[in-house]
């Protein structure tokens, strides 16, 4: 199994473009979700899924789209990059909704927006 | 909304010191899971706790979780130079929440 896994590892963008982060796993989870990390903030939650066309907002989701259409791949949208959209993007995944399965990292996109 | 408040936010230590780090939550939790991020990496599952005043050991660390369930401790005894990156709590609501919701870390440096 190759896990989670993230492309691209490293963007950059100016202000105003759109792109879409990649994200895949090969485990079978119901459950994805995409994480932003800055220096200090810890981890705070974009967007999540409980299964495949189910979706709903995190912590911080202004700025970004996602969607689910199938049960392998979760990608996040940037509609209109932003300077404070600049940060490390995480996409995980676990098995199951209940709430007591780890969750499984991908190795974590680099965004830099100018 | 949930918050998950985690002390300290750096700690610099000898090689062979203790560490710990605390993690404390603004409602109560059903679960908390444990993650270590080593520095350039991605966040990488250690433990789980459910149970009320649940106590696990992992060889040199020992996670807690409290009775009332809002705050949770991880303890390493005798660090060694491995155990350098960011550790992660990250708590789980009541009431069927699906959204897990993660402390700022602790950066644990060790000194040779």
């Amino acid at each position: 199994n190759a896990g989670v896994t993230q492309t691209p590892k490293f963007q950059v963008l100016k202000t105003g473009q759109s792109m879409t982060l990649q994200c895949a796993q090969d485990m079978n989870h119901e459950y994805m979700s995409w994480y932003r990390q800055d220096p200090g903030m810890g981890l705070r939650l974009i967007h999540y899924s409980v299964g495949a066309g189910i979706t709903d907002q995190g912590e911080v989701p202004n700025g970004y789209n996602v969607s689910r259409s199938t049960t392998e791949d979760f990608p996040l949208r940037l509609l209109s990059a932003a300077p404070s959209q600049t940060s490390v993007y995480f996409c995980a995944s676990s098995y199951s909704t209940s709430g007591r399965y780890e969750q499984y990292f991908g190795p974590g996109t680099r965004l830099t927006v100018t | 909304g949930q918050q998950v408040m985690q002390i300290p936010q750096y700690q610099h230590v000898q090689e062979g010191e203790d560490f710990t780090t605390y993690c404390n939550s603004s409602t109560t939790l059903s679960n908390i899971q444990w993650y270590k991020q080593r520095p350039g990496g991605h966040p990488v599952f250690l433990i789980q706790l459910v149970k009320s005043g649940e106590v696990k050991k992992q060889k040199r660390l020992t996670f807690q979780f409290g009775e009332a369930k809002k705050n949770s401790s991880l303890h390493i005894t005798a660090t060694q130079t491995t155990d350098v990156g960011t550790y992660f709590c990250a708590g789980r609501g009541q009431g069927g929440s699906e959204k897990l919701v993660f402390g700022k870390g602790t950066k644990l440096t060790v000194n040779p």
